[in-house]
């Protein structure tokens, strides 16, 4: 099993592009996540999702968007970047509540 | 990356010795905790974790301590390597809604040869 994994690893956006982060797993979970971590201020959650077709807002969800369209990916998107979106992005899934979460490799996005 | 340890609290210990890094959580209500384990660059990965009814749970060479009264949270790594040298988070499962995660900020730890 891969696990969890994203796409892309690195990337630079100019202030106002766009852009999606890619997040897949094969372990069947139903939840997944999206978090931003940023310096001394540990994992806060932007969006998550319960199952396939369904999202909910996390503690920082504006200028973000996800999707759930199947229960393997959960896609992050950017409609317009901002510098104070620069940050490292890590997906994670679920299997169910009360259980450990598995964590991606990241995605360390750059907006200038 | 090693921009994660930035402004965060450090526990410096020399290699054999034995390593407690403690948490504090915010909800009473909190029914499951995880630690997990960040190095340099990569995810956090799952160490340990303890259900509410339960105030200790070892696994190998940690140790998880619960304390409900005071709402704290420690690990304690036995014979502490250098490889253990990483940013560790404790995490609150909360029982309401689907029971999303929070995260401490993290504590670093270095180890010396």
């Amino acid at each position: 099993n891969a696990g969890v994994t994203q796409t892309p690893k690195f990337r630079v956006l100019k202030t106002g592009q766009s852009m999606t982060l890619l997040c897949a797993q094969d372990m069947n979970h139903e939840y997944m996540y999206w978090y931003r971590q940023d310096p001394g201020m540990g994992l806060r959650l932007i969006h998550y999702s319960v199952g396939e077709g369904t999202t909910a807002k996390g503690e920082v969800p504006d200028g973000y968007n996800v999707s759930r369209l199947k229960k393997q990916n959960f896609l992050l998107g950017l409609e317009s970047a901002a510098p104070s979106q620069t940050s490292v992005y890590f997906c994670a899934s679920r299997k169910g509540r009360g259980q450990e979460q598995f964590f991606g490799p990241g995605t360390r996005l750059t907006v200038l | 990356g090693e921009s994660v340890g930035l402004h965060l609290p450090t526990l410096s210990v020399q290699e054999g010795d034995n390593s407690i890094i403690n948490c504090a959580y915010s909800n009473s209500a909190s029914d499951y905790f995880i630690w997990y384990k960040q190095e340099s660059g990569k995810g956090p990965q799952f160490i340990i974790d303890i259900r509410s009814n339960m105030d200790k749970r070892q696994g190998q060479r940690v140790t998880v301590l619960l304390n409900k009264t005071v709402k704290h949270l420690s690990l304690q790594i036995a014979a502490t390597q250098p490889g253990d040298s990483a940013v560790y988070f404790c995490a609150e499962n909360h029982p309401s809604g689907y029971s999303t995660l929070t995260f401490g900020k993290g504590t670093m730890l270095l180890v010396s040869p």
